[in-house]
């Protein structure tokens, strides 16, 4: 059963054409999470909500917003996409932050920026 | 922030036994986690280590000795699917709250006959 899912799996936008991108879960995590991964790179963290609480990383562009209207859902808008932005986007979610608690990973959905 | 160092790339025969490295630097050590990534696809969890020592699980281990800052990832009977990258992430109190996970660029494994 799939247990976060992201849609869609690819995307492809004009630079500067405003995206968002989906991510739900079935499994009731507080915690929502999505990373920015590019080719060869690690995941990086963009910013993460605990429940509504949101939470940003300071070196995250202006450019990428989020919303999570309920628990289930979180959504990431790339306002004005550049050609730096072409990426595989990848959501997460935790049941709490810290100890063992592990982070569960979509399939990702990969950005193309035309 | 943390510095973390992993190998880039590996090679390794079917069946064997491998050991992937990583190093890393930080204020407040709040655990490590190993993740599994295909390529394509997403990480997938493999281990977690917040006290020294060694978690077995199956084929995979992994080793932790904080004083070090230094863990190893070791996979046995190795198989053609464990092709893959492997990915060092750590938590460290400094950094969101000690609740953020920063990853290694990993180490690609591949896996040959």
């Amino acid at each position: 059963d799939a247990m976060v899912i992201q849609n869609p799996r690819y995307q492809v936008t004009q630079f500067g054409k405003p995206v968002t991108l989906s991510c739900s879960q079935t499994l009731n995590h507080n915690v929502m999470y999505w990373y920015q991964q590019k080719s060869s790179q690690a995941p990086k963290l963009l910013f993460h909500y605990y429940d509504k609480d949101f939470n940003n990383e300071a070196d995250t562009p202006d450019n990428f917003q989020s919303r999570r209207p309920n628990t289930s859902f979180c959504f990431l808008d790339i306002r004005s996409p550049g050609l730096g932005d072409a990426a595989m986007y990848l959501c997460a979610t935790s049941r709490e932050t810290g100890g063992n608690n592990e982070q569960f990973f979509g399939p990702g959905t990969r950005l193309t920026v035309l | 922030g943390q510095n973390i160092d992993q190998p880039t790339e590996m090679t390794a025969t079917e069946g064997a036994i491998v050991q992937i490295n990583c190093t890393y630097q930080t204020s407040g050590f709040n655990g490590l986690f190993w993740y599994q990534q295909h390529a394509g696809e997403a990480p997938t969890f493999l281990s977690y280590n917040v006290l020294d020592g060694l978690e077995e699980k199956g084929r995979f281990s992994s080793f932790l000795s904080r004083s070090k800052g230094y863990s190893y990832l070791l996979l046995k009977e190795l198989q053609m699917k464990d092709s893959a990258s492997y990915l060092c992430a750590v938590r460290d109190w400094a950094t969101g709250g000690g609740n953020k996970l920063t990853f290694g660029t990993g180490t690609q494994l591949k896996v040959e006959l």
